[in-house]
């Protein structure tokens, strides 16, 4: 069964670090693109970027470049989304999802969601 | 990026209607589209891709079609678990999501 855990919620303080997690089983973890999905309270989904694990090629959309750092630990089956700086306004829900082989395909499993709350 | 814009925002609907969402496409994306339903406080799940091919598990009542720019998500009897916000996402390039259409109880 293919399945993506995310981890859990997080609470921290404008202008920290953080590094979320998404780990993969079932399938094979360097086959399949992985995106990671924003959606802050009450509103829409956001694209935030996408990595292959197999050579950790990441693409990340222009909203969010340098913004965030997306990687991956093909050796754990594990994808990750960091910040450096938290402001407030990246309080929202990240999913992450699987893709097939190639970025033109459909976002096929997702994991649970990790809300991050960032407040002084 | 291509932009994606849903209509309408929000449906107000009864049991058993049909219900037809539409997303354009700021540029051609050939059939590179795909349909997500999310419900509140859960993760998003796809419904069709391709613009029209069912994913497993899906049932028949839920319809894609179109191609371009122009594309169609049909519900034939809406049911009561389909009250929900419904996604369009383009994959042709980067993907991109539309803003969500609400399907809510009339």
């Amino acid at each position: 069964e293919v399945q993506l855990v995310q981890s859990g919620a997080e609470v921290k303080k404008p202008g920290e670090s953080l590094k979320i997690s998404c780990k993969g089983s079932g399938y094979s973890f360097t086959s399949y693109w992985i995106g990671w999905v924003r959606q802050m309270p009450g509103k829409g989904l956001e694209w935030m970027g996408i990595i292959y694990p197999g050579d950790s090629d990441t693409r990340y959309s222009p909203s969010f470049q340098g913004q965030v750092t997306i990687s991956a630990d093909k050796s754990i089956s594990t994808a990750y989304l960091q910040w450096s700086r938290l402001k407030a306004s990246d309080t929202a829900m990240y999913y992450c999802a699987r893709l097939g082989a190639t970025v033109v395909t459909p976002w096929d499993y997702w994991g649970q969601g990790t809300l991050v709350t960032v407040s002084s | 990026d291509i932009q994606m814009t849903q209509s309408p925002s929000t449906l107000s609907a009864s049991v058993g209607d049909r219900v037809t969402i539409t997303c354009r496409a700021s540029q051609s994306i050939s059939n590179w589209l795909a349909w997500y339903q999310q419900k509140p406080g859960k993760a998003p799940k796809l419904l069709i891709y391709d613009a029209s091919s069912l994913e497993s598990g899906v049932p028949s009542r839920f319809s894609g079609s179109g191609s371009g720019t122009e594309f169609t998500l049909t519900i034939s009897s809406l049911q009561p678990d389909d009250f929900a916000t419904y996604y369009c996402q383009q994959s042709n390039s980067y993907p991109t999501f539309g803003q969500g259409t609400k399907v809510e109880i009339k």
